[in-house]
């Protein structure tokens, strides 16, 4: 079973600091990964996206790791922000239909503190 | 940010009643859907379409219907709410194989 698992499920730090969210897969085949930001209220929004030939992607304080390998992201934030208090979803797509069927992650629910 | 729309964004209704989910984009992409996402929970296909004239049923069973008749505009209808329908609906479309883009979402409540 095509599954994506997210973790830790909450996180608190303070304003500042960095953080790493982690997100493990079983998706099979594999296309690509994404990381998306969803604050409350409102669509998720596209942070990075890395195939299976990129291992890092970086956009502003937010760096994506990929190991197709062991099956497994990161997304590290760097100097965390109170805006980016949301939930970050891992989200994972298969190579096996045309629809490009898209697995999604339950989330971290980061809050930052000042 | 995606030129994609969705109205309304809250809505508190009777059970029974009959309502009708507004998406459009105009973007002129060919692809769009609908997803469930209960709080905390992942996201849930249930409705996506190829183009015009063209819908799906998704991963998740639903008593949801779909029409797609213009390209800009993929409308989700419930014909009786229940209590069992309280969630939130997300509307996202996409090029081919491009990435997906969503909307801010309905918040919806039957009572």
């Amino acid at each position: 079973k095509n599954q994506v698992e997210q973790s830790p499920q909450s996180l608190i730090i303070l304003e500042g600091k960095n953080c790493t969210l982690q997100c493990n897969y079983t998706v099979s085949p594999f296309s690509n990964l994404r990381w998306y930001k969803q604050d409350t209220g409102r669509g998720p929004v596209s942070l990075t996206i890395m195939t299976f030939s990129e291992n890092t992607k970086s956009n502003g304080r937010y760096t994506a790791t990929l190991d197709a390998d062991t099956k497994q992201s990161s997304l590290h934030i760097t100097a965390s922000q109170l805006s980016d208090s949301a939930s970050y979803i891992c989200v994972v797509s298969d190579r096996g239909s045309t629809l490009g069927r898209l697995y999604f992650g339950r989330g971290t629910q980061l809050t930052v503190w000042p | 940010e995606a030129d994609i729309y969705q109205t309304p964004r809250y809505l508190v209704i009777g059970t029974g009643k009959k309502i009708t989910l507004e998406c459009s984009q105009t973007m002129g992409h060919d692809k769009m859907y609908w997803y469930q996402q209960d709080p905390g929970m992942e996201l849930h296909l249930i409705h996506y379409s190829y183009g015009v004239n063209s819908t799906e049923k998704g991963d998740l069973s639903s008593e949801s219907t779909v029409s797609r008749i213009r390209t800009e505009h993929f409308p989700l209808t419930l014909e009786s709410a229940r209590p069992s329908h309280t969630s939130q609906y997300l509307c996202a479309s996409s090029e081919q194989e491009g990435e997906q883009y969503f909307g801010p979402g309905t918040r919806l409540t039957v009572t």
